[in-house]
């Protein structure tokens, strides 16, 4: 089964961008789709948007879309989420998320990103 | 958006009680629920999907219930590893959506 390293805590200025990465390993990538996920503290996960590995194809959550960019490397069998003009209400532990279809089976260890000035 | 409300938000049982955790979805989902278990700095663990569907290697002891807009989980018989918070998610339609969770102390 496919495991999930995500990258490390991130502290940014409103306004910035972030970008986290989360490696996956194990399994054959392009059989896989990929979740990306948030939770702010105290809250419930909320889902931010899909890729395929296979052909790169994304849907986002309305809420998120035009401000988030999720994209695939295929050779470091790597995926990225990309969060830009950020606000202190991004702050979150995001998750990337792969399994069943809108069923995550598998998650990485999760990503700190704090947004403060 | 599909709106999961689940009820309590939270509850304190005994070692041995059964409870039940409640989510109702604001619009009929057929059987697209999903039962997670995360506990204190860990990452969301499938219990039971398509509303009923124990996921392997989970506790006989949780099962969950309902069609359409009302679902249930159940614990029979809770054990002190189950203190965690328990969010159920609906997979009829995106965005995928959480309920707000239920905070089991024990």
């Amino acid at each position: 089964q496919i495991q999930l390293v995500q990258s490390g805590p991130e502290v940014k200025r409103p306004g910035a961008s972030v970008k986290v990465s989360c490696k996956a390993s194990g399994d054959i990538f392009t059989n896989y789709g990929f979740n990306w996920l948030r939770q702010a503290p105290g809250q419930g996960p909320e889902w931010m948007g899909w890729i395929s590995a296979y052909n790169g194809n994304t849907r986002y959550s309305q809420k998120y879309q035009g401000r988030v960019t999720m994209t695939t490397d295929t050779s470091t069998t790597t995926v990225y989420l990309d969060v830009r003009s950020l606000r202190s209400d991004d702050t979150a532990i995001y998750y990337c998320s792969s399994g069943r279809t809108a069923i995550f089976d598998h998650w990485g260890q999760g990503t700190l990103v704090t947004v403060s000035s | 958006d599909i709106q999961m409300t689940q009820s309590p938000s939270s509850l304190s049982a005994s070692v041995g009680d059964r409870i039940t955790i409640t989510c109702r979805a604001s619009q009929s989902i057929g059987t697209y629920l999903n039962w997670y278990q995360q506990k204190p700095g860990k990452v969301p663990k499938v219990l039971v999907y398509a509303a009923s569907t124990s996921q392997s290697g989970v506790p006989a002891r949780f099962s969950g219930s309902g069609s359409g807009t009302d679902f249930t989980l159940t614990i029979s018989s809770l054990q002190p590893e189950d203190s965690a918070s328990y969010y159920c998610q609906q997979s009829y339609s995106t965005p995928w959506t959480f309920g707000q969770g239920t905070q089991v102390e024990i």
